[in-house]
């Protein structure tokens, strides 16, 4: 099993309706991020979590909010989803040593029509 | 203001050759970390190499060295002996020393390889 686990793998929706991507994992991290990758711009930081009580805004938080239900789940929500926000999300998770890298699911493909 | 700067788009590169991608970064901070992640067509992110701002060697991992020149601020990934499983999408990325910034990665626009035969 995938150590981080994002789900649904695949979406496809139309403008204005309300959208929850999950994330699972199982590598005991408490350092939990949520990306979304465009074409021409790499990944940016959507919200991040230190830890359970921990939540902070990212580059591009607006449009967006989450929920960490427990140390192992991260939720990322578009209440009201536009076409814009399509794009590849991606989950990560890391250690708090500063070498460790981030270990990221296998991304969530979002289409909002 | 972009904090990773990847200059090369995208470049072809022959199977067997060494390739180098390019990487600059822009802190104000002394203890910083830089990483290079692979993206194949299947979509997935996965980590490459490490170098730490302090790390007196330049960082090797297999066929994967990075070339850090600290006065310069550049952390070159260099792959050696390219192979056709190496085409793909490599991003670098810096994560800053400052405590508010700790734990973020800010990633570079990327770079697209294509190893041909």
């Amino acid at each position: 099993d995938a150590d981080v686990t994002q789900t649904p793998r695949n979406r496809i929706t139309k403008t204005g309706k309300r959208i929850m991507l999950e994330c699972s994992q199982t590598k005991g991290h408490d350092r939990m991020y949520w990306y979304r990758q465009d074409p021409g711009l790499g990944l940016r930081l959507i919200y991040y979590s230190f830890d359970v009580k921990d939540i902070n805004k990212g580059e591009i938080s607006d449009g967006y909010s989450v929920s960490r239900q427990a140390q192992a789940k991260f939720s990322l929500s578009l209440e009201s989803a536009i076409p814009n926000q399509t794009a590849l999300y991606f989950c990560a998770t890391s250690d708090f040593e500063g070498n460790q890298p981030q270990h990221f699911g296998d991304g969530t493909r979002l289409s909002i029509l | 203001a972009q904090k990773i700067t990847q200059t090369q788009p995208g470049m072809f590169v022959q199977e067997k050759e060494a390739v180098t991608l390019d990487c600059t970064y822009d802190t104000s901070d002394q203890s910083y970390g830089l990483f290079w992640y692979k993206q194949p067509s299947s979509g997935e992110m996965i980590f490459l190499i490490y170098q730490g701002s302090y790390d007196e060697q330049n960082a090797t991992e297999g066929r994967y060295s990075l070339n850090f020149q600290k006065a310069r601020k550049s952390a070159n990934l260099v792959i050696s002996a390219s192979q056709l499983g190496d085409s793909a999408m490599y991003f670098c990325a810096m994560r800053e020393g400052r405590t508010d910034s700790w734990g973020k990665l800010q990633f570079g626009a990327g770079t697209q390889v294509v190893v041909t035969p």
